[in-house]
């Protein structure tokens, strides 16, 4: 079954930029969209078709994909956007990463 | 502002059937391009999709949990539900319901999502 790999955690003090990737095989033609879970709540949809940012998040949340490998980049890291975030795109089925930690201290 | 409830079963016996259903408020499950899915979060895992339906299209399932699970419409209550036989500990999980954007819809995403329902799987 298709896999997305995503790095268990990542830490930023507040103010730097956080980087968050996702990597699978043949990601070129796919749309990546981007969730993030704070703990004791549902996922939110952060970033949609790789780089889309809906209404009410952040600009400073982003989103790209080179190649193989969709970037998910926050800049001026708030203790706010401490977090769970997967990365998702479509095989047969829609699948998720195994997701990524933001601490952010 | 569209809103989903998830309701239903929250402790259940082995080999028993899991069900619970998910209240649409702010829009119809009527709507074209959308679909209404369910995913499950296992403790500490991450998200699996168990499969999703179309008001015209038919529901679309995870292969591996399809022998299982019925996913249906109930127009009348702007209702969807989720049906899953015979379960075991590994059915253990957070299960939410979600709008997805179309049906099989390869750029599609999943929002906005219900609140979570914790089902446990235990004798």
């Amino acid at each position: 079954s298709y896999e997305l790999i995503q790095s268990p955690s990542v830490s930023v003090s507040p103010g730097q930029t956080a980087t968050i990737t996702c990597s699978g095989d043949d990601l070129t033609g796919q749309s990546i969209s981007w969730y993030q879970q704070k703990p004791g709540q549902s996922p939110v949809m952060v970033i949609s078709r790789t780089s889309n940012r809906p209404s009410g998040i952040p600009e400073r949340i982003s989103g790209s994909k080179s190649g193989n490998t969709a970037t998910l980049t926050i800049t001026g890291t708030q203790v706010m956007d401490e977090a769970d975030f997967f990365c998702a795109t479509w095989d047969i089925i829609p699948v998720f990463g195994g997701g990524t930690r933001l601490t952010v201290l | 502002q569209l809103q989903l409830q998830e309701s239903g079963s929250r402790l259940i016996k082995p080999s028993q059937t899991l069900s619970l259903t998910c209240s649409v408020s702010g829009g119809s499950i009527s709507a074209d391009f959308t679909s209404w899915s369910w995913i499950r979060q296992p403790p500490g895992k991450t998200l699996e999709f168990i499969g999703y339906i179309h008001h015209t299209r038919g529901p679309h399932y995870n292969p591996s949990l399809e022998s299982r699970v019925t996913i249906s419409l109930d127009r009348s209550r702007n209702q969807f539900s989720l049906i899953l036989k015979s379960v075991t500990a590994a059915d253990t999980a957070v299960y939410y319901c979600a709008k997805a954007s179309g049906f099989l819809d390869t750029s599609g995403h999943f929002d906005p999502w219900g609140q979570g329902s914790q089902v446990t799987v235990s004798s």
